[in-house]
């Protein structure tokens, strides 16, 4: 069964940081470029970061360049978002996701992560 | 403010069709294909349409996605209440280097 399942979300304050893991399974993770999407509460979903296959190219949403890292260890199957200076907008689920089909199509989704940043 | 633009609600009784429009500009509708998500309270998005008319395995044939110049279309036919949820329009943006979302639709079958 392909799946995504994330994990490292939690309580943090302003300004702290957190690394949220995605572990992969049911499908070959190197042949695939891989994303972050977020939504806030009540909020619509927000593009985060895109990873290609070998970890040498990355996208980011202009708003947390600098502050958040995407990577992935294709030994592990595993992706990973590294954020850093946390801020209250930041507070949202975290959802990593499969890029599929073509270029930015999400076609498999994780569960979802929460992140709170708050004091 | 999003970039692609959907209306917030649309709203239809059970057994009518229902479309929920999505604009954008040449940067992105315009050049890119356009993909559609469906999500339920509490649970992650699911895509429902690829490149702009396609569906993935399993999904019904009641759903249907097309595309003209900077604008496209999800169409649901046959509504079920079953089909009360939020749905996103999603594709690339050229210029912005950047993947985008639309502000989401909520569906409400009456």
């Amino acid at each position: 069964e392909v799946q995504l399942v994330e994990s490292g979300g939690g309580l943090v304050q302003p300004g702290g940081s957190l690394r949220l893991s995605c572990a992969a399974s049911g499908f070959p993770f190197t042949n695939y470029w891989m994303s972050w999407v977020r939504q806030a509460p009540g909020k619509g979903l927000e593009w985060m970061a895109n990873i290609n296959q070998d970890g040498g190219v990355k996208y980011y949403v202009e708003s947390v360049k600098g502050r958040f890292t995407i990577s992935r260890d294709n030994a592990k199957n595993a992706l990973y978002l590294q954020m850093i200076s946390l801020r209250a907008e930041d507070t949202a689920v975290y959802y990593c996701a499969r890029i599929g089909y073509s270029s930015s199509c999400m076609d498999v989704w994780g569960q979802g992560t929460t992140v709170t940043v708050t004091s | 403010q999003s970039v692609l633009t959907q209306p917030p609600s649309v709203s239809a009784a059970p057994g009518q069709k229902v479309t929920i429009s999505c604009s954008g500009s040449s940067s992105n509708i315009g050049n890119n294909y356009v993909y559609w998500y469906q999500q339920f309270p509490g649970t992650a998005p699911k895509l429902l349409i690829y490149d702009n008319n396609k569906r993935p395995s399993g999904i019904p044939d009641r759903f249907s996605g097309s595309k003209s110049g900077t604008s496209a279309t999800l169409g649901i036919t046959g509504l079920q209440t079953g089909d009360e949820a939020d749905y996103y329009c999603g594709t690339w943006d050229s210029s912005l280097i950047a993947v985008l979302f639309g502000g989401g639709t909520k569906l409400t079958v009456l």
